[in-house]
């Protein structure tokens, strides 16, 4: 069964600094992975995503994150955090046969200070 | 994008409930999950060409239908507290998981 594991339940940084959020995920065969970001009481909107190719994955408002088959790892990373990147973050891990069931971790809360 | 309705429901403990959501254009297939507040979302189930093709762990009072332009409902019968959260309807395209979430319906059960 696929599954996701991210280890921070909460991460604070200060605007400006850099960001990294750890995310490690279990599935038998080569996985879809993603990075979404949700905002109180909002739906989830998609950072990025990896399907297979380049191991460093681009995304949307400057955030990119890192395949890692020998670690099981796709982290977030963020080169300098601004304050309105404070909001939740999950990884979620997806299949590629069958039905497309997305599995998500419990996320990791992201506070910026000034 | 994805549209869902309505926003903020009250139901009271064994009532049911329909929740709505309107696919992004051109998409196919529409899952819905249930997120508890603090939680990551838990996926209730996948239509695709109106049939269920994939169910998470929920009970059958959980049951939904896909329409022809893939618009979807969600319905939940007997409610219990615990179905107290935030429902969210996403839509792809077949073969591709990358969803396109709707901004999800807060449903309160009291």
């Amino acid at each position: 069964a696929q599954s996701v594991t991210q280890p921070d339940i909460h991460i604070t940084v200060s605007e400006g600094a850099s960001l990294e959020l750890r995310c490690n995920y279990s599935y038998g065969a080569t996985p879809y992975l993603f990075w979404y970001v949700q905002s109180p009481g909002q739906g989830l909107q998609l950072l990025l995503k990896y399907f297979s190719g380049d191991t460093l994955v681009q995304g949307i408002k400057g955030f990119e994150a890192e395949f890692k088959r020998s670690q099981s790892s796709f982290n977030l990373r963020k080169p300098s955090v601004h304050w309105s990147d404070a909001a939740e973050y999950f990884c979620a891990v997806g299949n590629s046969g069958g039905y497309q069931k997305v599995t998500f971790g419990t996320g990791t809360k992201l506070q910026v200070i000034p | 994008g994805v549209t869902q309705s309505p926003t903020h429901l009250i139901k009271t403990r064994g009532q049911q409930v329909t929740l709505r959501c309107s696919s992004q254009s051109g998409h196919n297939t529409v899952s819905w999950y249930q997120q508890a507040l603090g939680q990551g979302p838990q996926f209730i189930f996948q239509y695709y060409r109106k049939e269920e093709n994939g169910r998470g762990n929920f009970p059958p009072r959980f049951s939904g239908l896909q329409f022809p332009n893939d618009s979807s409902e969600l319905n939940v019968n007997a409610l219990e507290l615990d179905d107290s959260a935030l429902y969210l309807c996403a839509s792809s395209l077949r073969g591709d998981p990358g969803y396109t979430f709707g901004s999800g319906t807060r449903l309160t059960v009291v």
